[in-house]
């Protein structure tokens, strides 16, 4: 099957310091990967998304991916975590009109 | 330039009922998607319209309908509402139909089914 994994629930870092949230894919063919970025009761925002080309994509906010094909991995990395970035993270993959896959979320939090 | 705009923010009904909620979308974008979020797990993506024909559909049963209009706003119908259909319903918004097009969600419509 087909599907998108965060395998981390939940991570904590301290503010200042760099962070990483995990992101797997298993979907056939090349698909396009996206990140977003949920507050609580608002919708999703975007942060960046991975066509093609270099293996390191820049976002918004300071956010950064890095594509990795042999590892079938996308993860969301930020060099100096800002306390505001406390929020609820999406990784998502499309390969397809029918296939729009997110992973399960995982929590971000930044201890001052 | 205002985003994706849904309405309405809350809603409650009983079991059998119907609902219909509604997506305007960015001034321009072409096409809309809904997705369903239950809470605590990811967006489930149920259909995608284009220039008011569906381009794509999850795996989502019938009871679940949906129609573009010649605005591009867009509407999503459920009928025989079950308990398990209580989600946040996402409503997103992109330029054009390519699967590179950035998709660009609102702040949804949390259904609640009793």
């Amino acid at each position: 099957a087909q599907s998108v994994a965060q395998p981390e629930d939940q991570v904590n870092v301290a503010e200042g310091n760099p962070l990483t949230v995990k992101c797997t894919y298993s979907v056939s063919g090349n698909p396009y990967l996206f990140w977003y970025v949920q507050y609580p009761n608002r919708g999703l925002q975007f942060l960046l998304k991975y066509i093609t080309g270099d293996n390191l994509v820049k976002g918004s906010y300071g956010f950064e991916a890095e594509f990795n094909k042999s590892q079938t991995s996308f993860h969301l990395k930020k060099p100096s975590a800002l306390v505001s970035d406390s929020a609820l993270y999406f990784c998502a993959a499309r390969h397809n009109f029918n296939k729009f896959y997110f992973g399960s979320g995982t929590k971000l939090n930044v201890k001052p | 330039d205002a985003g994706v705009t849904q309405s309405p923010t809350h809603l409650i009904k009983t079991r059998g009922q119907h609902v219909t909620l509604r997506c305007s979308p960015i001034s321009g974008h072409k096409s809309v998607s809904w997705y369903q979020q239950v809470l605590g797990q990811g967006p489930q993506f149920i259909f995608q319209y284009y220039e008011k024909e569906e381009r794509g559909r999850g795996n989502f049963p019938d009871r679940f309908s949906a129609r573009q209009f010649p605005n591009y706003s867009s509407e999503l119908n459920v009928n025989a509402l079950l308990l398990g259909d209580s989600a946040l319903y996402l409503c997103a918004s992109s330029l054009d139909r390519d699967l590179e097009d950035t998709q660009y969600f609102g702040p949804g419509t949390r259904l609640t089914v009793l």
